[in-house]
């Protein structure tokens, strides 16, 4: 059926540091893709999204890209800060519904 | 940027008792709106969708009677835990769909604790 898969966390990087979190899905047709963030205590937020092949989102210095050949959409940034600890959620859109992957943890340090 | 809220953001309930909890946009209305379950270290699994004016649609096993949801207006959906167990006890999050395509606000979550 319809899933996303995400790498395993937690991942831990020193600041300023490359960051990728990969992302693949499964799917019939050319879904709307998303990455969401959640900061500590707080909900989910919408950090970027895809709705075609070969679209690039980006947001806050992140930028993921639709790749219909690998059906990936990793998540990538140049130069993480402290700030960027979080929870992100790769997603796929289904109708009016969000599939969401399991969550990747980061951990910056300073 | 749109806000969802969500009440109580935390709550202690005793075996048996029953526990609502509410879901509100709070500058746009929603004719949508999801309600979810989040396990820890898991990724959020949606268990119902819920429609203003008509009847939730439950996804594939998750009990309705358990899970009682309303969406009495356009900005309120709330989810009612009936006779809680302590294998209820999660993080509970809604989302409120904004405008056409999948544009979804989520709330910041309610834990539920069940003793």
């Amino acid at each position: 059926g319809d899933s996303v898969t995400q790498m395993e966390g937690p991942v831990t990087l020193s600041e300023e540091a490359f960051l990728t979190i990969n992302c693949t899905y499964t799917a019939t047709g050319y879904p709307s893709l998303f990455w969401y963030v959640q900061y500590p205590g707080e909900g989910l937020q919408l950090l970027l999204k895809a709705t075609k092949a070969d679209d690039k989102g980006s947001n806050k210095g992140f930028e993921a890209t639709y790749r219909k050949e690998t059906t990936s959409f990793h998540l990538e940034k140049g130069s993480v800060q402290v700030s960027d600890s979080a929870v992100y959620f790769c997603a796929r859109g289904r109708d009016d519904k969000i599939i969401f992957g399991k969550g990747t943890r980061l951990h910056i340090l300073p | 940027g749109a806000v969802v809220s969500q009440h109580p953001s935390r709550v202690i309930c005793k075996s048996g008792t029953s526990v609502k909890i509410e879901c509100r946009s709070l500058d746009f209305q929603a004719t949508t709106m999801f309600w979810y379950r989040q396990f820890p270290k898991q990724s959020l699994m949606l268990m119902a969708t819920s429609n203003e004016g008509s009847k939730a649609t439950y996804e594939q096993g998750v009990e309705k009677d358990k899970f009682l949801i309303n969406h009495a207006s356009l900005t309120l959906s709330t989810l009612t835990v009936t006779s809680a167990h302590p294998e209820d006890s999660s993080f509970y999050i809604c989302s409120a769909l904004r405008g056409l395509g999948y544009e979804q606000y989520f709330g910041p979550g309610t834990r539920l604790t069940v003793t």
